[in-house]
């Protein structure tokens, strides 16, 4: 079975640090990857995809990814965080009509 | 705006009670899920469904069942609920178009 794992549970960071958070599936073939993001109260939001083409994906308020197919990995990254990126974060893995989610990374930005 | 409804924000029921969940998209998409939602697991796949009468199990389907019966709506049943069901529910829906999934505001459910 596919198996998403997110590398942190939680990490704590100051504003206008730089911020990667780590992704890998287990899956071989063809998969479709996700970053979802929850801000404390909201639903989840879709941050960014990839399908196929540029490995190196960009999304909404900054945030981007880069898939590494070798490495089974869907890292995101955002050079400058800000104190409203504080939200947990969900790495997800789309194959056969499947979605699945890793357990998640809580990111905490201080002031 | 694609919208995904469940039908309680909040939900308080006994131990034994059978327990609906409801998921309502206005988006007509194939494909829809039920995810419960724990700290530190992240979200779990309990069923999901890629078209009308079709269902397909998850990773957690134990003590759950699902239902759609109509391509907008997809329903969670609890048959007889415990207290380790006691959760935050998820449904999202998604097209076979391909821009992920959109998810509901959840529903959390205490079982006393």
């Amino acid at each position: 079975a596919q198996s998403v794992s997110q590398h942190n549970h939680h990490v704590i960071l100051s504003e206008a640090a730089s911020l990667e958070l780590g992704c890998n599936y287990s899956y071989g073939g063809t998969v479709n990857l996700f970053w979802y993001v929850q801000y404390p109260g909201q639903h989840l939001q879709l941050l960014l995809k990839y399908f196929s083409g540029d490995p190196l994906v960009k999304g909404i308020k900054g945030f981007e990814a880069e898939f590494i197919k070798s490495k089974f990995s869907f890292n995101l990254r955002k050079p400058s965080v800000q104190w409203s990126d504080t939200a947990e974060y969900f790495c997800a893995v789309n194959v056969d009509y499947k979605l699945s989610f890793g357990a998640g990374t809580t990111v905490t930005v201080r002031a | 705006d694609v919208k995904v409804t469940q039908s309680s924000r909040y939900l308080v029921k006994r131990t034994g009670e059978k327990v609906f969940l409801e998921c309502v998209q206005d988006m007509d998409h194939e494909n829809m899920f039920w995810y419960r939602q724990d700290p530190g697991l992240g979200l779990r796949l309990i069923y999901f469904s890629y078209d009308v009468k079709m269902k397909e199990k998850g990773d957690i389907p134990e003590g759950y069942s699902v239902s759609r019966e109509k391509k907008e709506r997809f329903s969670l049943i609890l048959e007889s609920a415990s207290t380790n069901q006691t959760s935050m529910y998820l449904c999202a829906s998604s097209s076979d178009r391909g821009k992920g999934a959109f998810f509901g505001q959840g529903t959390r459910l205490t079982v006393v």
